[in-house]
């Protein structure tokens, strides 16, 4: 079965600087993956969707990549501001399609 | 409005009762879903349900069952509640011909004592 790694359970950066999360899957390549963004106490809320036969994918100040020889995804958030805390959980579908796997998630805090 | 709503926000109850939480979408979306987040902060798929069909997570026990009334309708019945069902629960919906994005839930804190 699918199994999704991302980089760090917590991530603490600088407001302005580049932050920059990462999302390795090790089995089969999905036809796409997913971002969200979970606040505290809040449920999960979609971001950013790329797909297999794309490189790069932009929303505003976030941008994602996606390597499917590196199994990788990279989610990236430019001048980040003390609003863009909070906890990314990259996404894709199972091997059959039917339902979606997440990662753990990164805890993403930008001090001022 | 809320697209996508739970009821009760918060759940606490003994051991070995029977509980139900309510989900509803105003989206006009075919496919529901249950997910478990645990204190780990896991997010967890337990069932998807997509035009009466039910994909159901195998590592879900049998004391949890969906029920959907219609199809903006959702509900998690759970019997014989154990401390280890002390979680987060949300409820998310997709349309059904991509299930690409998911809306979630608010979600319903459950506390088993």
């Amino acid at each position: 079965s699918q199994k999704i790694e991302q980089n760090s359970e917590a991530l603490n950066i600088q407001e302005g600087k580049t932050a920059t999360l990462t999302c390795n899957y090790t089995n089969y390549s999905p036809a796409y993956l997913q971002w969200y963004r979970q606040d505290p106490g809040r449920g999960p809320v979609f971001l950013l969707l790329i797909r297999e036969n794309e490189k790069e994918k932009r929303k505003e100040r976030l941008k994602v990549t996606f390597d499917t020889t590196l199994k990788q995804s990279l989610f990236h958030i430019t001048a980040s501001q003390p609003a863009d805390s909070a906890t990314y959980l990259c996404a894709l579908p199972d091997n059959y399609g039917q339902n979606f796997v997440f990662g753990p998630g990164t805890r993403l805090s930008v001090l001022p | 409005d809320t697209a996508v709503s739970q009821t009760p926000k918060y759940l606490v109850t003994q051991m070995g009762n029977d509980k139900s939480i309510k989900c509803e979408q105003n989206l006009g979306h075919d496919t529901m879903y249950w997910y478990k987040q645990d204190s780990k902060k896991f997010l967890k798929i337990m069932f998807s349900y997509n035009n009466k069909e039910l994909i159901i997570n195998e590592t879900v026990p049998n004391r949890f069952s969906p029920k959907s009334p219609d199809k903006a309708h959702l509900n998690l019945h759970i019997n014989s509640l154990e401390l280890g069902d002390s979680a987060v629960y949300f409820c998310a919906s997709s349309q059904d011909s991509t299930k690409e994005t998911q809306y979630f839930g608010p979600g319903t804190r459950l506390l088993v004592l």
